[in-house]
């Protein structure tokens, strides 16, 4: 099973700041990775496909890096809006063994 | 509108079954591969279950052997039969639509459902 490794638990940024929000895998998955964004009591929202592709509507301060096994999510100027959890998703291979991240919680500083 | 609905949640007893559905409008239905996600209260995403577009499916060991997904496409629906349920088992569980075709990986999940709350306690 891929492991997924997501850094930091919790990180604390202030509106108009930038986030960068991290997530390892165990071993590679080429671009095969998805960034979701999830407000309390909502469904996941698909933000970034491919490691780095903006899902149908999402703002352009959200921006993927990454392949093989390290990327990152960047969100360049908070807004009140943003503050939310953010869960890394490998896809690599098919037939599917799909893994998450533990996700990162993003607060307000 | 594209849209998923799920239901059939509830509170069942650890060892009882349950039957999820999930009701797919404004799209091909048929074309896409779905899938069951759930999350444990105040925990991270865990996928459960997959059928392709051939109606093959996929489970993590987790569930393998206990759960069952179908697909109706005349219906537009998503299934997921639940057996032997657990305490573990308790969590919000949701659909999701990835798109197919994208072999030898899978997809990301693009569309999901609000999700269906199911409680294993005795």
């Amino acid at each position: 099973e891929i492991v997924m490794t997501q850094s930091p638990a919790t990180l604390s940024v202030s509106p108009g700041e930038r986030a960068t929000l991290s997530c390892r895998a165990s071993q590679s998955v080429s671009s095969n990775l998805a960034w979701y964004q999830q407000k309390p009591g909502q469904a996941p929202r698909l933000l970034i496909y491919r490691a780095s592709t903006r899902a149908t509507g999402i703002p352009a301060r959200f921006s993927g890096s990454g392949s093989g096994t390290e990327f990152t999510l960047t969100i360049s100027s908070l807004q009140s809006e943003d503050f939310a959890a953010y869960y890394c998703h490998q896809y690599n291979n098919w037939p599917p063994t799909y893994t998450f991240g533990q996700g990162t919680k993003l607060e307000i500083k | 509108e594209v849209q998923l609905v799920e239901s059939g949640g509830g509170l069942v007893q650890p060892g009882g079954s349950l039957r999820l559905s999930c009701a797919a409008s404004g799209f091909t239905f048929s074309r896409y591969d779905m899938h069951w996600v759930r999350q444990a209260p105040g925990k991270g995403l865990e996928w459960v279950s997959a059928i392709g577009t051939q109606s093959d499916t996929f489970y993590p060991d987790s569930v393998k052997g206990r759960f069952t997904i179908s697909r109706e496409n005349n219906k537009n629906s998503l299934y997921l039969q639940m057996n032997s349920l657990r305490v573990g088992d308790t969590a919000m569980y949701y659909c999701a639509r990835a798109p197919s075709g994208s072999y030898p990986s899978g997809d990301a999940f693009d569309i999901w459902g609000q999700g269906t709350m199911v409680t294993v306690s005795s």
